[in-house]
């Protein structure tokens, strides 16, 4: 069973730049979410992907938005970068008919705004 | 709105038991889980409870739910030095597409 990747790794940027994250779905999972992690600070829900369209959404600007791709892997893209979006982008994958939400985890991209 | 709190930090010696804590806000919370997270790396899935259950065992890994005081337990028993990361508990309700988190637990095991 593959489990959850994203990419890059790292990423550097500049504010006021773009940038698109990406994530691999673990195998069979239909549902991906999106967590911003502050250092020090546990993760924040910005969005979830369910069937290609935006299905709830956490207290992110609409500068924040996303994607998902029919074979479930989703992009996360931030516009107009500010200093304050530095942090641990974080992917999950779930199956939405599984009442117990558990969500895994992929390693994370980590970003820093310049 | 549902907010979860966690203590900051909590050191033990190999061998002892580890026990973190946690509190949450939202009386509707149905599943209350546990995650770790190692440096420099995503959140691992360790257990999680159903808010009718009151206690789950899974191999060294207790989770004691008191849904009245909405409080949530993790006990480690026999800590290792490979346990030490910081310990995440997130909650969710029906229906809700998130989890909400703690700023975590950083348990430190010493030798």
């Amino acid at each position: 069973e593959t489990g959850v990747t994203q990419s890059p790794t790292h990423l550097i940027k500049t504010r006021g730049q773009q940038v698109t994250l990406r994530c691999s779905s673990q195998s069979g999972h239909n549902t991906v979410s999106w967590y911003q992690q502050a250092l020090g600070q546990g993760p924040q829900f910005i969005f979830q992907y369910y069937r290609e369209e935006e299905n709830g959404r956490g207290n992110f600007p609409p500068r924040f938005s996303g994607l998902q791709f029919p074979n479930y892997s989703s992009e996360l893209n931030v516009n107009a970068l500010e200093l304050d979006d530095s942090a641990l982008y974080l992917c999950a994958s779930s199956i939405k008919s599984r009442g117990s939400n558990e969500q895994f985890f992929g390693p994370g991209t980590r970003l820093t705004v310049l | 709105g549902e907010d979860v709190e966690q203590s900051l930090f909590l050191s033990v010696r190999e061998g002892d038991s580890s026990v973190i804590n946690c509190t949450y806000t939202d009386s509707s919370s149905t599943y209350l889980y546990w995650y770790k997270q190692e440096p420099g790396a995503g959140l691992q899935l360790l257990t999680y409870i159903f808010s009718n259950m009151d206690m789950k065992q899974d191999q060294r890994l207790t989770v004691l739910l008191n849904k009245k005081d909405k409080h949530l337990s993790l006990r480690i028993a026999d800590t290792q030095t490979g346990d030490s990361a910081i310990y995440f508990c997130a909650e969710t309700s029906t229906g809700r597409r998130a989890l909400t988190f703690g700023s975590g637990t950083r348990l430190q095991v010493q030798p």
